[in-house]
C-alpha cells in the first residue's frame, strides 16, 4: 500500500497570508490527524477528522482549520499567518482513530517570513 | 497537567551495545503507549504499541516495557547499529486522546 502523502513538501509564505496543505491517507484509513512540530514544543495535535467530521481538536487558535473529503483526503488551512506558525506540519492516518497507531506522512515544512 | 518526559539530552551508545531510552509520565493513566522513530526532516514511523495490561513487548531487536506503577516505559534496542541513530518519541493514549513526548536523540557510535 502507498503511504501517507502530503503536498507541498516545502512552502514559504509571508505574514498575513493564508496557506492550504493537503494530505492523502493510506488507502482504507478513515481517520486523518494533523500535527504541528517545532523544536521547542515538539509534536502537538491540531485536529482529527473521521468520516468527514472533526472528531477531536487541540488547543490551537481558530486560524487553524481543516476538512476531510469523502475519499478521506484532508486539507488544513492556516489564515493570517504569523512568524510563529513556521513549523513542520505532519499528517497521520489511522485505521480507526487517534487511539490507534499513527502512520505519518513526510510533512510540509512551512516557513513564514 | 499531563506530562510526558523523555531525556532531552542526546544518548550516545557504542555500536553493538544495548540502547535504553526512558519515557516517564505524570497525571495520566494511559490505556496504551507507543514508540515512534523519527529521522531528520521526516515524519515519525510507528515502531511498537504496548497495552496497560502488558508488561513487555518485543519486535526483532526492539523491546518495550510498561510499568504503570512507576509510570514509566523503557525502550531497548539490542545489538545497536549506526542505522538506529534517530530521535525516538513515546506517545500515550487514552480515550481517543494521544500525547507525544518531545523525544530522545540517539547516536550509535561506530
Amino acid at each position: 500500500k502507498a503511504g501517507v502523502t502530503q503536498t507541498p513538501r516545502y512552502l514559504i509564505k509571508t505574514r498575513g497570508q493564508q496557506v492550504t496543505l493537503s494530505c492523502s491517507p493510506i488507502s482504507g484509513h478513515r481517520s486523518v490527524s494533523w500535527y504541528q512540530q517545532t523544536p521547542g514544543q515538539g509534536l502537538q495535535f491540531l485536529f482529527e477528522y473521521f468520516s468527514e467530521t472533526q472528531r477531536n481538536k487541540g488547543n490551537f487558535p481558530g486560524r487553524f482549520s481543516g476538512r476531510q473529503f469523502s475519499n478521506s483526503r484532508s486539507e488544513m488551512n492556516v489564515s493570517t499567518l504569523e512568524l510563529g506558525d513556521s513549523a513542520l506540519y505532519l499528517c497521520a492516518s489511522s485505521p480507526g482513530g487517534r487511539s490507534y497507531e499513527q502512520y505519518f506522512g513526510p510533512g510540509t515544512r512551512l516557513t513564514v517570513t | 497537567s499531563q506530562k510526558i518526559e523523555q531525556n532531552s539530552e542526546a544518548l550516545n551508545i557504542q555500536e553493538g551495545k544495548t540502547a535504553t531510552l526512558t519515557c516517564n509520565y505524570t497525571n495520566y493513566s494511559p490505556a496504551y503507549l507507543q514508540w515512534y522513530r523519527q529521522d531528520p526532516g521526516r515524519g515519525p514511523v510507528f515502531l511498537l504499541l504496548i497495552r496497560e495490561n502488558e508488561k513487555e513487548k518485543r519486535k526483532e531487536r526492539l523491546k518495550v516495557t510498561f510499568d504503570t506503577t512507576l509510570k514509566q516505559s523503557l525502550f531497548h534496542i539490542t545489538a545497536s547499529q549506526p542505522a538506529d541513530s534517530a530521535t525516538y518519541l513515546c506517545a500515550l493514549n487514552r480515550d481517543d486522546k494521544i500525547i507525544f513526548g518531545k523525544g530522545t536523540r540517539l547516536h550509535i557510535l561506530p
